[in-house]
Order: C-alpha cells, then structure tokens, then sequence
C-alpha cells in the first residue's frame, strides 16, 4: 500500500525564519516522484517543488528545499527566510507509475509577523 | 500562465440530487483527474482520464460517479443520487504527459449536500 505521513498537523514560525516541514511515505516501488503542494486560503493546489526519487541530489526552488533521504523514505520541505505569504496548507504527495497521487494529511503552517 | 479553471465554486445540492461539476483543464493538457478533499482531511485521488477512458479509479470512485469529456475542452464529474457524506471540495487536475509531472489543479467546487 502506498501511504504518505505528515506527523505535524499544525506549525508556526516567525517570518523571515527558517522551518522544516516533516513527511514520510511508504511504497514499494522503485521508481516515484515526490512532491510538495501549497493550498492557501483561496485553497487552490500549488506545487512548491518536485524531487525525482532517482536523483540523489536535493531539489531546491527558490526560498524551497528539501531533504531527501530515499532509504529512510524521508522527504522534508524547508522554508528559508518565511513571508506571511506562506502561510498555507502544505501536502506532501508522490505519485508513482500510476500516474495517480497519494498525499498526506497535511501541515498547517502559519508565518508570524 | 495557463490554469485550471472549475465551475461553480461552491454549490449547494439536496440530498438525493445529481450533481456535475466542471472543468476546463489546460489545452494541450491529455491527463485528466479528479480528487475530492473531506473538510479537514487529506486529498483522496478518485479518478483518471485519459483517451476519453478511465485509466484508474480508487475505491471512493463507485456507481454513483461519472466522469465525461463531452467536448474538446470540459471535463465533467457526476455524482448520481448525492449523500450527505459527498459534501468535500472537489479538485480537476490536468498534466500534458503520463508519470513524472506535476499536475495542475483547479481552484476546486466547494460541493456542499444539505
């Protein structure tokens, strides 16, 4: 079964700080892609960032990075220098040959000014 | 920039009724789904459609839903004889190819069943 955890329902950090937002999955396919998606108010999907599973090298977009570590079956998503924009709904997905996604039940992150 | 766009935002149904909900996904776009997300939980995959067939459907996706492209731009979700339990926001996504990309979401129909 494919099964994707956020452990943290709810986070906070002061704006212009720097968080990290937790995700594990479990599959036993070989080849997936992961990915983290923004839902803020307006509540439209928003991809942050994709990372390939065969890529050892971290994808980073911007303000965006991750943390993959694919034996743990770890994808976390750090924030750096955070703006009130970011505050929002992050899932964390992956889709695998499928062409199905699987997401978590969500981090709710709020920026404090 | 190209987007997905869905209508209505929010609609109202009594239990019982049928429902669609519709989508416009982007133009070049040949991977269609739809996914529903229950206030306060996570986003449930339903269906994908692709070469005016479904490809994959999960559990949640029975009898009582269809989905359609009845031109060469919508893409439509129907929900026969609606329950109280459909009540969720209801998600059109699209992507350009199979695997390996992202897929780009719609605003969301906020489906509310009294």
């Amino acid at each position: 079964a494919q099964t994707v955890t956020q452990s943290q329902p709810e986070m906070s950090v002061q704006e212009a700080e720097t968080v990290t937002l937790s995700c594990t999955y479990d599959t036993s396919e070989s080849n997936y892609y992961l990915f983290w998606y923004k839902q803020p108010p307006s509540r439209q999907m928003i991809l942050v960032i994709r990372q390939e599973a065969y890529k050892q090298q971290n994808a980073t977009e911007n303000r965006f990075s991750v943390n993959f570590q694919k034996a743990a079956k770890s994808f976390s998503l750090k924030i750096s220098d955070s703006q009130l924009g970011d505050t929002a709904m992050y899932f964390c997905a992956f889709m695998t040959t499928g062409n199905q996604f699987y997401f978590g039940t969500g981090t709710s992150l709020t920026v404090i000014p | 920039e190209p987007e997905v766009t869905q209508t209505p935002s929010h609609q109202v149904t009594q239990m019982g009724q049928e429902v669609i909900l519709r989508c416009v996904p982007i133009s070049n776009h040949l991977y269609f789904y739809w996914y529903r997300q229950i206030l306060g939980q996570k986003v449930e995959f339903l269906v994908s459609f692709y070469n005016n067939e479904i490809s994959e459907k999960s559990e949640i996706f029975d009898d009582q839903f269809s989905v359609e492209r009845p031109d060469g731009s919508n893409f439509t979700l129907k929900i026969r004889s609606t329950k109280l339990e459909d009540s969720a926001m209801y998600f059109c996504a699209s992507s350009d190819r199979d695997f390996n990309t992202e897929a780009f979401f719609g605003q969301g129909t906020r489906l509310t069943v009294v």
